[in-house]
């Protein structure tokens, strides 16, 4: 069963720190994506990963990909609190000849405190 | 570029009646995608189209569950009869993926909120 595991689930951050959230799944994969959700609303693509070492970066946000160890991370520079909301990863599978077929992890609930 | 249009936004229903909710993608897309997310929890896909036909619906629960892309636009999701556990946001997303090609970003509307009672 392909599993997607983020952790930590909850997060709560004081401005200006830095941290990361990580992002474990279970089979291989070519493209990984984190998304943004803020409290009800949907969800914003926030970067999408292609290959093995792939590092993007938008403003205090840097996301990075090893395929080989099937890790992905999300890492927080100097944290404001406009970064609070709930950030997911999901994997990209090819399932049963589908394409975009996206396997979300339960996201990190992060809190940003002054 | 208007994006992924979603009705209604809210729904509260009592257990055994049914509901539908539709969804109108980003113009261009040919491949539509409704989810359900269930609090606390990501997206869990059920169902995914590509134009009017269906690429996916192995998670889709097939005794209550139904949904259709008859013009390749905009789509329609049922569940008759509901079930309290199907309390949850039901999302549609939209991307430009074709047949053959690359796999592209999915792009989600605002959700409708679907409350059983």
């Amino acid at each position: 069963e392909l599993k997607v595991e983020q952790n930590p689930l909850f997060l709560s951050m004081q401005e200006g720190k830095n941290y990361t959230i990580y992002c474990n799944y279970s089979t291989t994969s070519d493209r990984l994506y984190w998304y943004r959700q803020d409290p009800g609303k949907s969800l914003e693509s926030l970067f999408v990963l292609l290959s093995n070492g792939a590092v993007k970066q938008e403003g205090r946000l840097m996301a990075s990909l090893d395929t080989k160890a099937r890790l992905s991370t999300l890492h927080i520079t100097a944290a404001v609190h406009d970064l609070s909301a709930t950030y997911f990863c999901a994997v990209d599978i090819n399932f049963g000849g589908s394409q975009g077929n996206l396997i979300f992890g339960k996201g990190t609930k992060l809190s940003v405190k002054p | 570029e208007a994006g992924v249009a979603q009705s209604p936004r809210y729904k509260i229903i009592e257990k055994r009646q049914s509901v539908a909710f539709w969804c109108n993608p980003i113009s261009g897309h040919a491949t539509l995608y409704w989810y359900q997310q269930i609090l606390g929890q990501g997206p869990k896909l059920l169902i995914q189209f590509q134009n009017n036909g269906v690429v996916d619906d192995s998670q889709l629960p097939k005794d209550r569950f139904s949904a259709e892309r008859l013009k390749g636009v905009d789509s329609t999701l049922k569940i008759q009869p509901a079930k309290l556990e199907d309390s949850a946001v039901y999302l549609c997303a939209s991307s430009l993926e074709l047949a053959g090609e690359g796999r592209k970003t999915q792009y989600f509307g605002p959700g409708t909120r679907l409350l059983v009672l």
